[in-house]
């Protein structure tokens, strides 16, 4: 079954630099790569994924980078906030239906103000 | 984004009891829900996939007479633990994937803390 990597576990950043997350995976037949954040206490929230089809996608101070040569895709967090303060997860799937998401282990995100 | 419920928030029961744990996709249907268990400080770990009107997948280690699931409707989805020990103590979160567009995106509830002493 799919495998997915998630590096660092713990990323610590001052307020204002950027952030990555890297993951990898093993399956060579996933094409869905979501990105998740999970605040303390909370359900995980969708904050951006990208598709096989594309090797970059961008929304506003968040950006995910595809690599499917390499199996291997990162969350960019520009300008960072206190509010970017989370745990992050990548997850990957194998097509576009309804099969379940394999997780990485997470990052936990500190941004020092 | 697309939001899903989940009721209630925080449950206390005594050992040998059993709760139930309701999944809502608010504003879409969803053919398929999961449920997750999340213990401190680590992923979220699959307990079983539940498609409206058959019987849930479980994966393997989840004891399928002990987590029942039912997905009754396109927006409502179930997980009971029964006879419930303190062992089932967890955070338990519910997902639901959205096929507007073909996307199914899978959107998250706020999750579920259950204690049981």
């Amino acid at each position: 079954g799919e495998n997915v990597e998630q590096h660092p576990s713990t990323l610590s950043v001052q307020e204002g630099d950027s952030a990555v997350i890297k993951c990898t995976y093993s399956d060579s037949a996933s094409n869905y790569f979501p990105w998740y954040k999970q605040e303390l206490g909370k359900g995980p929230q969708l904050i951006i994924d990208i598709r096989s089809n594309v090797g970059e996608k961008k929304d506003q101070r968040i950006a995910v980078t595809l690599n499917k040569t390499a199996k291997h895709f990162s969350l960019h967090i520009t300008e960072t906030q206190p509010e970017d303060s989370a745990v992050y997860f990548c997850a990957a799937r194998r097509s576009f239906g309804n099969e379940k998401l394999t997780f990485g282990t997470g990052t936990r995100l500190t941004i020092i103000p | 984004g697309a939001v899903v419920s989940q009721h209630p928030s925080r449950v206390i029961c005594k050992s040998g009891t059993s709760v139930k744990i309701e999944c809502r996709s608010l504003d879409f249907q969803a053919t398929t829900m999961f449920w997750y268990r999340q213990f401190p400080k680590q992923s979220l770990m699959l307990m079983a996939t539940s498609n409206e009107g058959s019987k849930a997948t479980y994966e393997q280690g989840v004891e399928k007479d002990k987590f029942l699931i039912n997905h009754a409707s396109l927006t409502l989805s179930t997980l009971t633990v029964t006879s419930a020990h303190p062992e089932d103590s967890s955070f338990y979160i519910c997902s639901a994937s959205n096929p507007q567009g073909g996307s199914y995106e899978q959107y998250f509830g706020p999750g579920t803390r259950l204690t049981v002493t």
